[in-house]
C-alpha cells in the first residue's frame, strides 16, 4: 500500500507564479516529512523538511505546510524560477525505523516562461 | 565540502560480468545508502551502512554485495546482473541523527545486456 502518494504526476506554473506541490499519507507514525528534487540525471537534492509537531517551515522562496488532520502537506515555491522545473518528491519518515524513508511518486513541475 | 561522488558516470555490462560501483563522501557522514531507481520512479533503498556496519539489507539479491572499506568510501559489488537490473545507481550519506537529510550523488547508469 502506499502511505505517501502524491496524486498530480506533473504542474506546469507560469514563471513568477507560485507553485504549490502536495503530498497526502496515510500513517501517522511519521516523524519527519521531507521534499527532494531532482533534475533528469542528477540525484536528488534535499530540499526542506518538517517536523511532525510544526504546522509550517520556511527557507527563502520554499515553504513547507502540514496538515495534521488532513495527513495533507504541501510544498510553496514563491515565486516560480525557470530554475524550479524538476521532479519533486514527497518523502516521509517513520518513528519505527532509522535511516529509512517513505517515497512518493514525484510531481513533475514545469515553470513556463 | 557537500558533495558525494560517483564512479562511473556510466557502466555497460555483460550478464557475466563483474564490476564495482564507487561512491565516496567527506562531510564526515556516518550513514551511507544505495538506492536503485528505476525511470519516473522514486528511489529503492537497497543497503544502509551506519559507523560502517551493514544496518539494513533491504531484501537484496546477493548478485549486488555492499562494503564499506571506511567511513568515507562505499562499493557495490556486481555479478551475475539481470537485465531488470539496469536502472540508476545512487549513493546518498547523512548525519548519524538528520538521517532523513540525505546528500545524493550523481549516481551510475547502469544498463546490462
Amino acid at each position: 500500500d502506499q502511505q505517501v502518494k502524491q496524486n498530480s504526476p506533473s504542474l506546469s506554473v507560469q514563471e513568477g507564479r507560485i507553485s504549490i506541490l502536495n503530498c497526502d499519507y496515510t500513517n501517522s507514525m511519521f516523524d519527519y516529512f521531507l521534499w527532494y528534487k531532482k533534475y533528469p540525471a542528477e540525484g536528488p537534492t534535499f530540499l526542506i523538511s518538517i517536523s511532525s509537531i510544526k504546522d509550517k517551515n520556511e527557507d527563502g522562496r520554499f515553504t513547507v505546510f502540514l496538515n495534521k488532520s488532513a495527513k495533507h502537506l504541501s510544498l510553496h515555491i514563491v515565486p516560480s524560477q525557470p530554475g524550479d522545473s524538476a521532479v519533486y518528491f514527497c518523502a516521509a519518515s517513520p518513528m519505527d525505523s532509522n535511516y529509512q524513508l517513505i517515497w512518493g511518486a514525484g510531481t513533475k513541475l514545469i515553470i513556463k516562461p | 565540502d557537500t558533495e558525494v561522488t560517483q564512479t562511473p558516470k556510466h557502466l555497460v555490462m555483460g550478464m557475466t560480468n563483474k564490476k564495482s560501483l564507487k561512491c565516496e563522501q567527506h562531510m564526515g557522514h556516518r550513514a551511507m545508502y544505495w538506492y536503485k531507481q528505476k525511470a519516473k520512479k522514486p528511489p529503492e533503498l537497497m543497503f544502509v551502512y551506519s559507523y560502517e556496519k551493514l544496518s539494513i539489507n533491504e531484501s537484496v539479491p546477493s548478485r549486488f554485495s555492499p562494503e564499506c572499506p571506511n567511513s568515507s568510501l562505499l562499493n557495490l559489488h556486481l555479478h551475475a546482473l539481470q537485465p531488470e537490473d539496469s536502472a540508476l545507481y545512487l549513493c546518498a550519506s547523512s548525519h548519524g541523527t538528520q538521517y532523513y537529510e540525505q546528500y545524493f550523488g550523481p549516481g551510475t547508469r547502469l544498463t546490462v545486456t
